[in-house]
């Protein structure tokens, strides 16, 4: 089975803080994919990564960063935490090779910024 | 990327085949329709998915019209562990390879 893992299942930070939130794969997937998922706003892609240091902006990358030095690990950073990041982050991979092959998600990590 | 449309919510009767619709009417040739479900606080469980011939697995059946313009999930014997929301996506099977949710149904499998 394919095993996505999120390094924790709740996190509470301060604002201003740089938050590491870790994703480790062990199925040798090229993509890699961070979401955040909010009541009524569904998931919404953060960044993703097609191979190891290449990453591309999803549709709402502002005060995120990420980091893939190896195949298995895609780490998403918060700079400075900002209550508004209060969320819960999900991260996906899957194979490369187009449309035709499913991502497999992490159980989520439940971020509080105080 | 193609857009989805599906219900809010959907009830189902224990043991009785749950058939959730999806529209998708601004699909392209090449763009694949999934089916995930997420059950509370759980990450997305992938279920199943098609290009444009009807697909099936233990978990479920997937019924694509012949104009590809809607799809329609079917669970044939719901049970009490069904009860989750339901995301259909539309993916482009090129460039950017994103997967592109939406708010997905509520379904809630009664006893």
């Amino acid at each position: 089975d394919v095993k996505v893992t999120q390094s924790s299942r709740y996190l509470v930070k301060r604002t201003g803080e740089k938050v590491f939130l870790e994703c480790v794969q062990d199925m040798d997937h090229e993509n890699m994919f961070w979401y955040r998922q909010d009541p009524g706003l569904g998931l919404r892609l953060i960044y993703f990564s097609y191979d190891v240091k290449m990453k591309e902006k999803g549709d709402i990358p502002e005060g995120y960063s990420v980091s893939r030095e190896k195949k298995e690990r895609f780490s998403l950073i918060l700079e400075s935490a900002s209550t508004n990041q209060t969320s819960m982050y999900l991260c996906a991979s899957s194979l490369a090779g187009g449309g035709n092959t499913e991502a497999f998600f992490g159980q989520g990590t439940r971020l509080t910024v105080v | 990327d193609a857009k989805t449309t599906q219900p809010t919510s959907m009830d189902c009767a224990e043991g009785r085949a749950a058939n959730l619709p999806c529209n998708h009417s601004t699909i392209s040739g090449n763009e694949y329709v999934y089916w995930y479900r997420q059950i509370h606080s759980q990450g997305p469980q992938y279920i199943i998915h098609g290009l444009k011939n009807n697909e099936t697995n233990e978990m479920a059946s997937l019924i694509i019209t012949e104009d590809r313009k809607s799809s329609t999930l079917i669970l044939p014997h719901a049970t009490l562990r069904d009860t989750a929301v339901y995301y259909c996506i539309v993916r482009v099977p090129s460039g950017t390879y994103k997967y592109i949710f939406g708010t997905g149904t509520r379904l809630k499998v009664l006893a």
